[in-house]
């Protein structure tokens, strides 16, 4: 089946600094990535939207300049978060649609997670 | 896309089935009911998806009521990995928008 891979799983970082995180869709052509947040006990919210290619769509109240997001290509888009705070603690999910999805009956395939620790 | 309301937690014996409901009212008639759970500190596992007729896969079985207004997911023998957070999402055609989610169930399957 599809599978979308992301890294780091887990990532420690000092205020200030800034942290990417990745996600490569490893045997289907990710033609848009979607990309959440979970903060403990709640539910995933969506931050942006994103075509290979083209500018992202951030969803409202998410800082486009502070949450950077690239999808350069048809397999990786990455995430930046620029200048992390301790608020930007969170788990975040990328998610991938596209053609070529091997056994992908619904179309949407997600990955791991990645926690962000800002100290 | 449609707004879903499903109970805060439930709990099931293992080896017994979970039904978990799902209440959207406001479908549409191009929109799908997809179910996905969210196993602790992981990204969501997809389950299963319609659009009227009711599903069965090798995870769970898909009712959908004839006016389409509720559905329920059932995994018809809960074990103690199935406890995690499912998520009933609605959402518009086959195209690829984003998927919004809601608060979910809170499934705890007991030994």
């Amino acid at each position: 089946g599809a599978v979308v891979s992301q890294h780091p799983s887990r990532v420690i970082c000092k205020s200030g600094t800034s942290v990417k995180i990745e996600c490569r869709s490893l045997d289907f052509q990710a033609t848009t990535m979607f990309w959440y947040r979970q903060f403990p006990k709640q539910s995933l919210m969506l931050m942006a939207t994103s075509n290979e290619g083209s500018k992202a769509t951030y969803e409202q109240g998410v800082e486009k300049d502070k949450f950077l997001i690239n999808h350069a290509s048809l397999t990786l888009s990455t995430l930046t978060v620029t200048s992390a705070h301790p608020e930007d603690s969170s788990f975040y999910i990328c998610s991938a649609t596209g053609s070529g999805a091997a056994g992908v009956s619904n179309g949407y395939t997600f990955g791991s997670g990645t926690r962000l620790t800002v100290v | 896309d449609a707004k879903t309301t499903q109970p805060t937690s439930m709990d099931c014996a293992e080896g017994r089935a979970a039904n978990l409901p799902c209440n959207h009212s406001t479908i549409s008639g191009n929109e799908y009911v997809y179910w996905y759970r969210q196993i602790h500190s992981q990204g969501p596992q997809y389950i299963i998806h319609g659009l009227k007729n009711n599903e069965t896969n090798e995870m769970a079985s898909l009712i959908i009521t004839e006016d389409r207004k509720s559905s329920t997911l059932i995994l018809p023998h809960a074990t103690l990995r199935d406890t995690a957070v499912y998520y009933c999402i609605v959402k518009g055609g086959t195209s690829y928008g984003k998927l919004t989610f809601g608060q979910g169930t809170i499934l705890t399957v007991h030994p």
